[in-house]
C-alpha cells in the first residue's frame, strides 16, 4: 500500500470550508484512496473514497489530482463537530487492509 | 441498516490475566471482519482480519489471537495479557474487500 502524508493539524473556522491535503506520490493505478476521521475517543468514521474521479456524498467531497499523487478533502461548511483526526489512506481495493498513518488534527474554530 | 457492537466500553485487567473482547454485527450477512489496535496517541494497527468462520488472518505476531465461531461473531483473546497489550482496541466490517470499513465504538483495555 502507498505511503501517504498529511500535514500534522490545521484549522478552520466554523461555516468556512475545510480544505484537508494529503500526498500518495507512489500509488499505484489500483489503489483507492480512503478518507476516514476519527473524533476523540470513538472508532473511525469512513467519510469518502475514490479511484480516479471526484467523488461527492452528504459529507465531504474528494478531489483526485489527475496524476493521481496527491488528493484533498473537501468539508464544504465546517461545523465545531468536525473537528476530528482525519486520516488518508491508499489502499489496494482487495485485501481488506488499512493502513492509518498519523492523521491531520483538524481544529474547528467558532 | 446495518450496526456494529463491541463489548465492554472500557476493561481493566491485571498483568497474566486472560482477556476476550466480542464483537457482532448486525444487517448483513458473511460480512468481512477486523479487530485494530490503537496505541494512545497512535495510528491504528490491523492485527487480525476474517473472510469467513473459522478463516482468520494475523497481521501482526503477538499474544493475541482471534476466532470467529459465527458469521457475525470475532471474538480477540489472550490467554496472559501484557503491559504492552494496553490500548484501544476496534473491531470493523466490510461487505467485501477492499470495500470501506465501518468501525464500532472500541473498548479501551487498560493493564495494570
Amino acid at each position: 500500500d502507498a505511503k501517504t502524508t498529511q500535514p500534522p493539524s490545521m484549522d478552520c473556522a466554523e461555516g468556512r470550508a475545510a480544505n484537508l491535503p494529503c500526498n500518495h506520490s507512489t500509488i499505484s493505478g489500483n489503489e483507492y484512496v480512503y478518507w476516514y476521521r476519527q473524533i476523540h475517543s470513538q472508532g473511525p468514521q469512513y467519510i469518502i473514497h475514490g479511484l480516479k474521479n471526484n467523488e461527492t456524498n452528504e459529507m465531504a467531497s474528494l478531489i483526485i489530482t489527475e496524476d493521481r499523487k496527491s488528493s484533498t478533502l473537501i468539508l464544504p461548511h465546517a461545523t465545531l463537530r468536525d473537528t476530528a483526526v482525519y486520516y488518508c489512506i491508499a489502499s489496494y481495493n482487495q485485501g481488506g487492509k488499512l493502513i492509518f498513518g498519523q492523521g491531520t488534527e483538524l481544529s474547528v474554530k467558532p | 441498516s446495518q450496526t456494529i457492537h463491541q463489548w465492554p466500553a472500557t476493561l481493566v485487567q491485571p498483568v497474566g490475566s486472560p482477556l476476550s473482547l466480542e464483537c457482532t454485527v448486525e444487517g448483513t450477512s458473511n460480512p468481512n471482519l477486523y479487530w485494530y489496535r490503537q496505541a494512545a496517541g497512535r495510528g491504528l494497527q490491523l492485527l487480525f482480519y476474517s473472510v469467513g468462520i473459522g478463516q482468520i488472518s494475523s497481521e501482526v505476531p503477538q499474544n493475541l489471537s482471534a476466532s470467529r465461531p459465527q458469521d457475525r461473531q470475532f471474538i480477540l483473546s489472550s490467554k496472559k495479557l501484557l503491559l504492552s497489550d494496553s490500548g484501544f482496541y476496534l473491531c470493523a466490517w466490510s461487505s467485501n474487500l477492499g470495500q470501506p470499513q465501518h468501525f464500532g465504538d472500541g473498548t479501551r483495555l487498560s493493564i495494570l
